[in-house]
């Protein structure tokens, strides 16, 4: 069956670490993947999309990886903070016709101060 | 300022007693869709549109109905809503699909008693 997983637990790390996370697909051939934030009611606020043919895709202190092969995308936050702390989802168009949007689960980070 | 708008934000109602969401976006984006957010199932895809008079059905369509009459405007209707569409609802528009960004709307919460 297809599905994306994300790590369902929360992510607890301490300021000024890099918290990664991780987006795991299968049974999709995604041409690119987004990953998206969301704060407790709210809605999601794109943040990074990275390309089939691009291994790695950077903006300030995020870091998006891409491993088709692998079928799985890491979110690095680099010296993260307390603001850091939200929902970050992952989410894919599946390969083919479809014009769906299949999001993740989301992993709930929280940083320490 | 560039936003999706929705209303109501809150709504309290009984089951079988229809309603509508509405959804606006000022951005001339073709691409538009409703989310379903419920604890432990993530954001799941209802309708979507590709423009004026295309839509097509979501993951999770049952019990719901679309329309785009125009452009910027993408209504969700529950013509008879059940205790099991209680959930968090969110509108989204982006310029077309495929590797763009998504932009959500503040939620509706919805409460079917």
């Amino acid at each position: 069956s297809q599905k994306i997983e994300q790590n369902s637990e929360a992510l607890n790390i301490q300021e000024g670490k890099t918290a990664t996370l991780t987006c795991n697909y299968t049974n999709y051939s995604p041409a690119y993947l987004q990953w998206y934030r969301q704060d407790p009611g709210r809605g999601p606020v794109f943040l990074l999309l990275i390309r089939e043919n691009e291994k790695e895709k950077r903006k300030e202190r995020l870091k998006v990886t891409f491993d088709t092969t692998l079928k799985q995308s890491l979110f690095h936050i680099t010296a993260s903070q307390p603001a850091d702390s939200a929902t970050y989802l992952c989410a894919l168009v599946p390969g083919g016709a479809t014009n769906k949007l299949i999001f993740g689960t989301g992993t709930l980070l929280a940083v320490q101060p | 300022e560039a936003q999706v708008t929705q209303n109501p934000r809150y709504l309290i109602t009984v089951t079988g007693k229809k309603l509508t969401v509405t959804c606006s976006q000022n951005m001339n984006h073709e691409y538009m869709s409703w989310y379903r957010q419920d604890p432990g199932l993530g954001l799941r895809q209802i309708y979507y549109s590709m423009n004026v008079e295309v839509t097509d059905k979501g993951d999770v369509p049952e019990g719901y109905k679309v329309s785009r009459k125009e452009k910027r405007n993408f209504p969700l209707i529950l013509e008879s809503p059940s205790p099991n569409q209680t959930s968090l609802y969110f509108c989204a528009s982006s310029l077309s699909l495929r590797g763009q960004t998504q932009y959500f709307g503040p939620g509706t919460r919805l409460l079917v008693l």
